[in-house]
C-alpha cells in the first residue's frame, strides 16, 4: 500500500534559470545511465543516457555528468522552461543478461514564471 | 519511433475482482518487457521481468500468483492483478526493450488501478 510520510525533494528555480538535479546511484558495478522526466499521471519519458565509461554528454538544452568515484550523477538543464516542471528520475542498469533498471527517488522540478 | 502503449489508461475496480493491463510495444519486437508499479510520491519499483514466449522473473516480494504476466507475442505482454485488494491500488507501468539501438527502455502512459 502507499507509504505515508514520503515526499520528494524539490528544487524550485525561476523561469530561465539553469536547473541542477543530482542522483547518488548505489551500485558502482552499474554502467549505464539514464535520466527520466515524469510528468503527472504519466510514464517515464527519456531524456538523456550516459555510459559508465564518460563522464560528460550533451544534449539539446540538457547536460548529464557522472562521477563514478562518488557515485554521482547530475542532469543540468539550462534556460528551465515551465514545460520542464515535472519529476526527474536517474536510473542505472548493471551486469548484463536482463538489464533491468534501478529507479533512484525522484526529485519535482518546479518552474515559475 | 519506439512507442508503447498500455490499456486501459485507468480502471476501478471491486475488491476481490481480477484486472487485465495490456502493454503493447506498437512499432517494434519486445524482446522484453518490465513492469513496474510506482505509489505515489514514490520511485518505480520493478515487479517483474517478462521474455516473449518464456516464464516471467519476479522481483523478491513480488507474489507470482497473485501478479500473473503473460508475453505471448512480441508485441504484447499483459498483467492481471489477481483477487485485487484496495493495497494493490496503484500506478502500474509497463516498459519494453528489443532491437534498439540503446540499451534503454521506452515506457508506456501507465494505469492507474483503484481498487475499491
Amino acid at each position: 500500500g502507499e507509504s505515508v510520510g514520503l515526499h520528494l525533494p524539490t528544487l524550485s528555480v525561476q523561469e530561465g534559470d539553469n536547473s541542477i538535479i543530482n542522483c547518488a546511484y548505489s551500485n558502482s558495478a552499474s554502467d549505464y545511465f539514464i535520466w527520466y522526466k515524469q510528468e503527472s499521471g504519466k510514464g517515464p519519458q527519456f531524456i538523456i543516457d550516459i555510459r559508465s565509461n564518460m563522464d560528460k554528454r550533451q544534449g539539446q538544452r540538457v547536460t548529464v555528468l557522472l562521477n563514478k568515484t562518488v557515485k554521482h550523477l547530475s542532469l543540468q538543464i539550462a534556460a528551465t522552461q515551465p514545460g520542464d516542471s515535472a519529476v526527474y528520475f536517474c536510473a542505472e542498469i548493471s551486469g548484463t543478461g536482463r538489464r533491468a533498471l534501478t529507479f533512484g527517488s525522484g526529485t519535482r522540478l518546479q518552474v515559475q514564471p | 519511433g519506439a512507442v508503447v502503449s498500455q490499456h486501459p489508461s485507468w480502471v476501478i475496480c471491486k475488491s476481490g475482482t481480477s484486472v487485465k493491463i495490456e502493454c503493447r510495444s506498437l512499432d517494434f519486437q519486445a524482446t522484453t518487457m518490465f513492469w513496474y508499479r510506482q505509489f505515489p510520491k514514490q520511485s518505480l519499483m520493478l515487479m517483474a521481468t517478462s521474455n516473449e514466449g518464456s516464464k516471467a522473473t519476479y522481483e523478491q516480494g513480488v507474489e507470482k500468483d497473485k501478479f500473473l504476466i503473460n508475453h505471448a507475442s512480441l508485441t504484447l505482454s499483459t498483467l492481471t492483478v489477481t483477487s485485487a485488494h484496495p493495497e494493490d491500488s496503484s500506478f502500474y507501468i509497463c516498459s519494453a526493450t528489443g532491437e534498439l539501438a540503446h540499451n534503454g527502455q521506452y515506457f508506456g502512459p501507465g494505469t492507474r488501478l483503484t481498487v475499491t
